[in-house]
């Protein structure tokens, strides 16, 4: 495996439901992200880990939940969600050099769907 | 308030022909800049980037100009070929991020017709 891969691809919940999203990157990276994509805007940030450590949470519901038990691997924990949490959920990696003016390679989505 | 934007939702350019992709930028701390391209279905995929002591990086049938006192780039795609139908975002990264933040456009969608 190469680059930063994600499972499911595709996944369908009830809102009473719990699951669980799952992005390993193989690139050496130390700084992890979780995006969300909605249909016809910009990417949102919601959560970013540098060396295993939340370092940003951006005003995201509870019923969201991360989890990075290493630096390869984070995790994305999803419980009661709602409807309008249907979307794409993209996960990245970069290097997390101090300083920024790095790349984040993303890996190839969650496409999720709460009925 | 959005500190990137990209005011074209759509694209469309003939095969073989230029393609030029703006972005807008709001935050003067901002000094990285990317271009990302996504299919349907898959993740954005790095494309190309510039940062602010440049005004202009090249990789093959890619260039990305930056004009810092209009706060503004673009992307010319020369010959656009059908395979470089996709959305387009831009992102910018600002000084002394800790990581690399990165804030997105909201993307344009380019077709290249053959």
């Amino acid at each position: 495996e190469t680059g930063v891969t994600q499972t499911p691809r595709h996944l369908v919940m009830g809102m009473t439901n719990k699951k669980s999203l799952k992005c390993e990157q193989h690139l050496g990276h130390n700084a992890m992200y979780w995006y969300k994509q909605s249909a016809k805007k910009p990417l949102e940030l919601m959560f970013v880990y540098s060396l295993e450590e939340r370092v940003e949470n951006n005003s995201v519901p509870s019923r969201f939940s991360p989890e990075c038990p290493n630096s390869s691997h984070l995790f994305l924990h999803l419980h009661t969600l709602q409807p309008e949490d249907s979307a794409l959920y993209l996960c990245a990696s970069s290097q997390g050099l101090a300083g920024g003016l790095e790349t984040q390679y993303f890996g190839p989505g969650t496409r999720l769907l709460v009925l | 308030d959005q500190q990137v934007k990209q005011n074209s939702p759509s694209l469309s350019v003939q095969e073989g022909r230029i393609s030029i992709l703006n972005c807008d930028y709001t935050n003067s701390m901002f000094d990285y800049f990317l271009w990302y391209k996504k299919y349907p279905a898959e993740g954005p995929t790095f494309l190309i980037s510039i940062s602010s002591i440049k005004d202009k990086n090249e990789d093959g049938r890619f260039t990305v100009f930056l004009n810092k006192s209009a706060k503004h780039l673009s992307l010319h795609i020369v010959p656009s070929q059908p395979g470089d139908s996709a959305v387009y975002f831009c992102a910018a990264s600002a000084i002394g991020t800790s990581y690399g933040k990165l804030t997105f456009g909201q993307g344009t969608i380019l077709t290249v017709h053959p």
